[in-house]
Parts: structure tokens; sequence; C-alpha cells
């Protein structure tokens, strides 16, 4: 069974400092997928990461992807009050299921930054 | 513009009703997914679709049902049976199920009350 454990699941920070928030999961796969929800909203395609090694940034947040550990970051640099809310990782459930494909969900990581 | 519209935005529930949450979607795409999200909580899925006529039970099925009569739509329906139904809603959907190559694009999501 494929399980994606995202931490921390909350973390308060200020404005200005570098954080990381870790997705690891539980078998192999070479797909992972950002999102981000601010509070009352739906979710947002931050990044897709689709081989081992890639790096993608936007701004002040970068993710990356190891798939020979089973780990991903999103590293947030010079954190800013915009950057205030939940983030999720997901893990693309092929190859291990035949037909099935879906993506299973970290429980996402509540980020509050104050001012 | 492209993309995936859910409706209502908020829908209240008497005891002992069906409601129906509508997901319509003009991406063109084949796969289809209902999620489940709770206060501070992840996403649970409930069912999902990968083709026309077609639709698989997910996490938390029970209580709930879809059809998926049109490409365009797939609409869930919250049944009496589902005794704890309050809820946010999220309608999903992807080019295809046999290759996240872009993820998921969401809709903007219906808030479910018990009342």
């Amino acid at each position: 069974e494929l399980k994606v454990e995202q931490n921390p699941l909350f973390l308060s920070m200020q404005e200005g400092k570098n954080y990381t928030i870790y997705c690891n999961y539980s078998t192999t796969s070479d797909r992972l997928y950002w999102y981000r929800q601010d509070p009352g909203k739906s979710l947002e395609s931050l990044f897709v990461l689709l081989s081992n090694g890639a790096v993608k940034q936007e701004g002040r947040l970068m993710a990356s992807l190891d798939t020979k550990a089973r780990l991903s970051t999103l590293h947030i640099t010079a954190a800013v009050h915009d950057l205030s809310a939940t983030y999720f990782c997901a893990v693309d459930s092929f190859p291990l299921m035949d037909s099935n494909y879906q993506l299973i969900w970290g429980a996402g990581t509540k980020l509050i930054i104050k001012p | 513009d492209g993309g995936i519209t859910q409706s209502p935005k908020y829908l209240f529930r008497k005891e002992g009703q069906n409601v129906t949450l509508s997901c319509e979607q003009n991406l063109n795409h084949d796969a289809m997914y209902w999620y489940r999200q709770d206060p501070g909580q992840g996403l649970r899925l409930i069912y999902y679709s990968q083709i026309v006529n077609d639709f698989q039970k997910g996490d938390i099925a029970e209580g709930y049902s879809v059809s998926r009569e049109k490409k365009e739509s797939f609409p869930l329906t919250v049944t009496s049976a589902q005794k704890n139904p309050t809820a946010f809603y999220l309608c999903a959907s992807s080019i295809d199920s046999r290759g996240l190559e872009y993820g998921y694009t969401f809709g903007s999501g219906t808030r479910l009350t018990v009342v």
C-alpha cells in the first residue's frame, strides 16, 4: 500500500526565514505533485515533479524529488505572509495499481507566516 | 477558458434528504474524482471515474453515489445513508488515468452543511 507522509503537519514561522517541508512516500513512484490550499478555498497546483532529481522553482518556493530516497522537499526561502496556506503533496500510484491510477495524498502542512 | 465548475458553492441539507452536487468540466479530461475534506484534514477519495459510464469506489464511498453519463459531468449524490455529510467537497479531473503528467485540476468546491 502506498502511503504518503508529510512533516511537519503544522509550521509557524517568521517572515524572512527559510524552512523546508518534507514529503516521504512508502513505495516506488517517480511522479510527485505539490498543491497549495488557502483557507476555505480549493487546491491550486504548484509543482509537478516527474523524474528523479527534478527541481522546480517558482518565486520563493522550490520543490525537489529524490525517487531513490522516496522523498520530496518544498523549500521556502525568505518567507512572506502571502505564503501562509496549507501545502499538500501527492504521489502517483502508477505502476502499483494496474488500471486504477490515482494520486495518494499527504495529510497537508499548515504553514503560518507571521509578519 | 477551460476549467471545472462545481455548484452550488454552499448547500444545506436537512436530515434524511438526498442532495446532488454538480461537477462539470470543459477540459476534455477523461478522469474525474470526488474528494471530501473535513476541517483541518486532508483529502479523502469518495469516487472516481476513468471513462464515461464507468466509476470506482474510493476509500469512503458509503452513503454516496455517482454517475458518469457524459464525459463532461460527474455529479455526486449525498444520500440519507451518509450520517455525517457536513464537509467541503472537491471535484477534480485529470487528462487521463494512465499517466498523470499534469496532475489534477480542481473545482472551487461545495461546502455542504446539515441543518
